[in-house]
């Protein structure tokens, strides 16, 4: 099982409509996740980073985790055509460098006009 | 927020010629940054930790004399790709941890070997 992962998608959604992203982890990783977007071309930004279980919203963006079922999703509420990118998940290894991060294969999103 | 710059942003070389690349902090020190490697629709690839005032640590796979890596200072690690070769070719990005949580990305250096 790799360490974490995701849907890769594509995914598409309608303008306005909620886009959901999923992802996995092994228990390999620790309870530390992140949600980065990435646009072609570009390097990965961070969006939100979430540590506790239960959900953290952030203007249009709510990340949850669910530790029980290694679980951590990034909801997008009024999609805009701007967040088409492909979304990265990321968690902190259990061992290894402190502050290592293992990405997931990311999940192409595209919001429809 | 925090802000780390890699340079150059674009490179084309002819194979068999090194190049480097730098990554910095601008606004913090980081005693730790982490060079990845990502393909056309790929996803991220740890290739190194690179580590100031010691030696990097590679990823299983990664040549450690092909791709050298030197933290001189808190703020400042370069990459080399010595001896480029056309399936070198990819966007390399170079991120720094900020305190014990969050990692910040460089813009991505792209580069080309003919």
């Amino acid at each position: 099982q790799k360490e974490v992962e995701q849907n890769s998608g594509p995914l598409s959604v309608p303008e306005g409509a909620i886009a959901s992203l999923n992802c996995t982890y092994s228990d390999r990783v620790s309870q530390s996740f992140f949600w980065y977007r990435q646009y072609s071309g570009k390097s990965p930004e961070l969006i939100m980073s979430i540590y506790s279980n239960g959900d953290k919203e952030d203007g249009r963006f709510t990340a949850q985790l669910n530790k029980a079922s290694q679980y951590v999703s990034l909801l997008i509420r009024d999609s805009q055509p701007s967040d088409s990118a492909t979304y990265l998940c990321a968690g902190r290894l259990s061992s290894g460098s402190a502050r290592q991060l293992t990405f997931g294969s990311g999940t192409q999103l595209t919001v429809l006009p | 927020g925090a802000v780390v710059s890699q340079h150059p942003s674009r490179v084309i070389c002819k194979s068999g010629t090194s190049v480097k690349i730098e990554c910095r902090s601008l606004d913090f020190q980081a005693t730790t940054m982490f060079w990845y490697r990502q393909f056309p629709k790929k996803s991220l690839m740890l290739m190194a930790t690179s580590n100031e005032g010691s030696k990097a640590t590679y990823e299983q796979g990664v040549e450690k004399d092909k791709f050298l890596i030197n933290h001189a200072s808190l703020t400042l690690s370069t990459l080399t790709v010595t001896s480029a070769h056309p399936e070198d070719s990819s966007f390399y990005i170079c991120s720094a941890p900020l305190g014990s949580e969050t990692q910040y990305f460089g813009p991505g250096t792209r580069l080309l070997v003919l």
